[in-house]
């Protein structure tokens, strides 16, 4: 079975830029996070989908970042216009209910 | 106020030399407490959850264990193969999020 999966695997852009990341998550499964981890820091909750809803915001930093789930499916997140605190590492995770979330080898964001 | 704090920050320990890692945790209603093990480069990798006090699992060479504060993952005869960074996290029963510590970085030396 197929684990997560992310893309791309790294990014390189310059401040102002936009930079899209995407997540497919094992199938099957009707829940998906985001996670962040910057530098020096514990990893980071941004948001929580059910299928293609939003349940969980919370973690959001700003409204430069904006996450969908079209069908339920494959999600992006998205960071427009990106700024330099915005580099990281980002982790895609999921689950079939509340336990065990499966993480994915995450995208390395660098904003120069 | 930190929920998940991880002691100590980086182990280093001889082949066969056991030892535990600590988590301490701070929830007003703990569902479930998570231990993942990452390489670097990759992202973390399930190993347990545990949801009540007294509660222990176990595998190869790895034992966690659970009390109303803190939890323990002990490490039994390591191996240069058990070199990665721990991750603790835990779960409230108002969400899903996983609330992550810092982690240990340990290293086990031929």
């Amino acid at each position: 079975e197929a684990g997560v999966t992310q893309f791309p695997s790294h990014s390189v852009i310059e401040k102002g830029q936009t930079v899209t990341l995407r997540c497919d998550p094992i199938s099957g499964h009707d829940n998906l996070y985001w996670y962040r981890r910057v530098m020096g820091k514990e990893i980071k909750f941004l948001l929580h989908f059910v299928k293609e809803s939003k349940q969980d915001e919370s973690g959001m930093p700003n409204n430069r970042f904006l996450a969908e789930r079209t069908g339920g499916t494959y999600s992006t997140l998205k960071v427009q216009p990106a700024e330099l605190e915005d580099s990281g590492v980002y982790f895609c995770a999921s689950s079939q209910d509340w336990y065990e979330q499966f993480f994915g080898p995450g995208t390395r964001l660098t904003v120069l | 106020e930190d929920q998940v704090t991880q002691s100590p920050e980086a182990l280093r320990l001889q082949e066969g030399e056991s030892s535990s890692l600590n988590c301490s945790y701070t929830v007003s209603g703990l569902r479930g407490l998570f231990w993942y093990r990452q390489d670097p480069g990759k992202g973390p990798e399930f190993l347990f959850t545990l949801y009540s006090a007294g509660e222990e699992k176990e595998k190869e060479r790895l034992k966690a264990t659970l009390t109303k504060k803190e939890s323990f993952l002990h490490i039994t005869a390591p191996k240069p193969e058990d070199s990665a960074t721990y991750l603790c996290a835990v779960q409230e029963y108002s969400g899903y999020a996983l609330n992550f510590g810092k982690g240990t970085s340990l290293l086990v030396t031929p």
